[in-house]
Order: C-alpha cells, then sequence, then structure tokens
C-alpha cells in the first residue's frame, strides 16, 4: 500500500537556520504530495503541495519539489524563523485518501 | 471567514461511557472526513461522508459511528470508549473527494482523554 517516510525529529534550530527535512514515499501510480503544518493546539493547515513529476510547490518560504526518481518530496526552507516552530507532516493523496508520514518536530530558537 | 469549527476543543470521558465530538463547517464543502491522531503519530482517516454517503475505512474499529444530518455537521460518536481511544479527532472539509478541488482543510481538533 501507499506509504509516507519522514525524517524523525525532534529538529532544534537557530533562528535564520537551513532547514531541511526529508520525505520519501511508496505509491502505485503518480500520487499527489503535500506538506501539511500543525502549529501548537492546532489543525493541520496545508503548507504546499505538487501534483506531478517535476512540480515545486512553494509558501511562505517553504519549497519542495516532487521526484519521481527519487520518489522524495523533501521540504527546505532557506532561513527559519522562532515563528516556523511547529510540526511538519508529509502526506500523500491517492484517490480521496491523504497518508501522512509520522511527523517532524521542529523547534526554532531565537 | 469560512472554516471548520471543532467542540468541544477538550473531551473527557469515563471508559465505556459513549461520547460524541461534533464538527460544524461553513465551507459549504460535499465531503467531511473524521481523523484520529494519538500522540505523537500521524493522522489517521477513520471515515468520511460524501454527501450522505459513508465511507468506512477497512480498519476502524465498530466502536466508532458517524452521522451526517446536513451539510454543514458532522458528528463522531465512540460508544464504548477504551484507554487506548484517548486521541486528538480532527475533522476536515473538502469540496468533491478526487481531482483538482480535493484540497482538505482542517479543523483546531477535539482532544479526548479517556480516564
Amino acid at each position: 500500500g501507499n506509504s509516507v517516510t519522514q525524517m524523525e525529529g525532534p529538529v532544534t534550530l537557530s533562528e535564520e537556520a537551513f532547514l531541511t527535512i526529508n520525505c520519501t514515499y511508496t505509491a502505485t501510480g503518480y500520487p499527489s504530495l503535500f506538506w501539511y503544518v500543525q502549529y501548537p493546539g492546532e489543525g493541520l493547515q496545508l503548507l504546499l503541495k505538487a501534483t506531478k513529476a517535476d512540480d515545486k510547490g512553494s509558501n511562505k518560504g517553504f519549497e519542495a519539489t516532487y521526484r519521481k526518481e527519487t520518489t522524495s518530496f523533501h521540504l527546505e526552507k532557506g532561513s527559519v524563523q522562532v515563528s516556523d516552530s511547529a510540526v511538519y507532516f508529509c502526506a500523500l493523496r491517492d484517490d480521496y485518501k491523504l497518508s501522512f508520514g509520522a511527523g517532524t518536530t521542529v523547534t526554532v530558537r531565537a | 471567514d469560512a472554516m471548520v469549527i471543532q467542540n468541544p476543543r477538550y473531551q473527557v470521558t469515563q471508559f465505556g461511557k459513549p461520547v460524541t465530538l461534533s464538527c460544524s463547517q461553513t465551507l459549504n464543502h460535499n465531503v467531511m472526513y473524521w481523523y484520529q491522531q494519538k500522540s505523537s503519530q500521524a493522522p489517521k482517516l477513520l471515515f468520511h461522508y460524501y454527501d450522505k454517503d459513508f465511507n468506512n475505512e477497512a480498519d476502524t474499529p465498530d466502536n466508532f459511528q458517524s452521522r451526517r444530518p446536513n451539510t454543514s455537521f458532522c458528528f463522531l460518536d465512540i460508544r464504548s470508549p477504551g484507554l487506548g481511544d484517548a486521541a486528538m479527532y480532527l475533522c476536515a472539509t473538502s469540496r468533491v473527494p478526487t481531482g483538482s478541488y480535493n484540497e482538505q482543510f482542517f479543523g483546531p481538533g477535539t482532544r479526548l482523554t479517556v480516564l
């Protein structure tokens, strides 16, 4: 079946550092890929998405590129802020169903 | 603002005592989903409604039921909560279940504690 594996955390960074969270997937066909963010005490928010190979999703300084050859969708941000502290989930959608990775907790220190 | 609302945000129940969680939406979306998210784990889809059609995931325990009396509201009923059902329950909506317009919008979640 479909599954998502993402880098385990927690990840602790200083402000303005570079962030990468690795995500790889296993799927039949060509699923859409997503990154969701969950701030403390809140629900999930869609951060970015890509629907086909080589698509790049971007939002709020975050980027991820759909790499079919490596079945990956790594999340990157060049300069993180304290407000980026959250849990980040990689997910794939096959038909109606979202399958999530386990989540990566990111803490950014001032 | 259009949104997905979940009430209550925190719910405490006793072992074996039925409990109902509520979700409402002002987005007028056709699809409503319920996810279970246990501590430090990924959200897991329990079931979803497409309009009035109920779609249960194969591994969702029989203890979990859902009702959707109208477009705006969807309820999650846990008939006999066990300690293992303590989790965050997330409601989500989408315009359609598949295709370009099926982005899912999530509510803030209800954290369920079972004593």
